[in-house]
This record gives C-alpha cells, structure tokens and sequence, in this order.
C-alpha cells in the first residue's frame, strides 16, 4: 500500500496560470479531504469529496477554486488565475470513512507563485 | 463552526522532561480527538487519538487526556527526546461536521 500520493511535489506557477493539484487516496479510501496550510500555520480545511460527488466544499474559495474526484483516477484540485497569496501547502488525506477513523495525509505540493 | 485553540504556539523544554500541549474546542458534540505530529517539510502524522468516550489514552511515552466538561485535551509526552523536536497539531471532529479542525500549532523543541 503506497499510501496517499500527491503529485506533484512542488509547484511553481507565474499569476495568472492554471494550478493542478493530484491526489491519488489509499487502496480501499474512497474519502478524500483537502486542506491548504500556509507557512507557519495550522491546516485549513478546503473540501471533502467522495467518488464524483462533493460533500462539503465550505472550506473552499468560492472564485478560482474548484475540485473534483472522479469515478476513475485520481482527486484534482484546481486553482485558476492563481495569485501570490495562493502560495502554500496543499495537503491531501483520505480515510475509508469520515474522519472519525484515522485519517492518512500525503506529502503534499507545495505551490508557489511567481 | 468548531472553534479550536491551541496553545503554547511554542514550547522549549530540555531532552528528558515533560512537555505538555492543550486544547480548548467549543462544540459540545464533538467527539474525535486525534493529534499530528508534523517534521519540518513532511506530512502530518497521526500520533494518538481519543473519542469523547474515554478520559486518559497512553501509548509509550505520549498521553492524550480528555475533559469533556471543560471541553479541552491535552497531549503529554514524556522523557522528552532531541526527536520529539516538531509541530504538533491537534484536531477536533465535531458532531455536525465531516470533517476535522485543526488548531493552529505548537512548535516543540526538545534542547539535547
């Protein structure tokens, strides 16, 4: 079990351009969570998905941002038009139910904005 | 919404002594309390975990303690180690959510 993958690791985009961020959950997770953490702070929550459904996107700018988990492959978050205060850790986790079980980060991307 | 404070921001203790992290969180059903230990540049990992059902968890050298009343936890770790030197994060999951709250973090650093 290769554990949650995000890819990629590290990510440098000039303002203006389209961000993708991958998530591919555990073997046998079908929940996945984002959450964006900026430098020294806590992690906030952005959106939680199941295969194609959205749960709870509260977390999540309503302009630019956007996320999907598709039937087949991984989980994308996608950041249009990105801005210097984009510029964080996006960290994806998934778990096999909601998050009152343990929840498995990955080492996720770091994004930054030129 | 769920509302966690986390506090030392930071703690600076000396290899073999106690370091101990606490948590206030304000909805009363909430009912999952994991902590996260996060080295510098890497994921966040699960430590130990408590549900609203049980008061003390100890696992080796770390303990998590629970007051519902009060509505706070804390993380205790002992015999501190050069190791044990990270962010540690704790989480609520509170009754009407699906997911977790972090709190803002403590930065430990454990002097050799």
């Amino acid at each position: 079990n290769a554990g949650v993958m995000q890819n990629p690791r590290h990510l440098v985009r000039r303002r203006g351009q389209e961000a993708r961020l991958r998530c591919s959950p555990m073997k046998g997770h079908s929940h996945v969570y984002w959450y964006r953490q900026l430098p020294e702070e806590g992690l906030k929550f952005m959106v939680y998905l199941q295969k194609e459904n959205i749960i709870d996107e509260s977390g999540m700018p309503k302009e630019r941002f956007s996320a999907e988990f598709p039937k087949e492959g991984p989980s994308i978050l996608r950041i249009q038009q990105v801005v210097r205060g984009d510029s964080a850790a996006y960290f994806c986790a998934s778990s096999p139910q909601n998050m009152n079980t343990e929840a498995f980060f990955g080492q996720g991307t770091r994004l930054t904005v030129v | 919404g769920e509302n966690v404070e986390q506090h030392p921001s930071t703690l600076s203790v000396q290899e073999g002594d106690s370091a101990v992290i606490k948590c206030t969180y304000s909805d009363s059903a909430s009912n999952y309390f994991p902590w996260y230990k996060q080295e510098l540049g890497k994921r966040p990992q699960l430590i130990i975990d408590i549900r609203s059902n049980v008061g003390e968890k100890k696992d080796q050298r770390i303990a998590v303690t629970l007051n519902k009343t009060a509505k706070h936890f804390s993380l205790h770790i002992t015999e501190t180690q050069p190791e044990d030197s990270a962010v540690y994060f704790c989480a609520v999951l509170s009754g009407s959510a699906r997911q977790l709250t972090f709190g803002s973090g403590t930065q430990l650093t454990v002097l050799p």
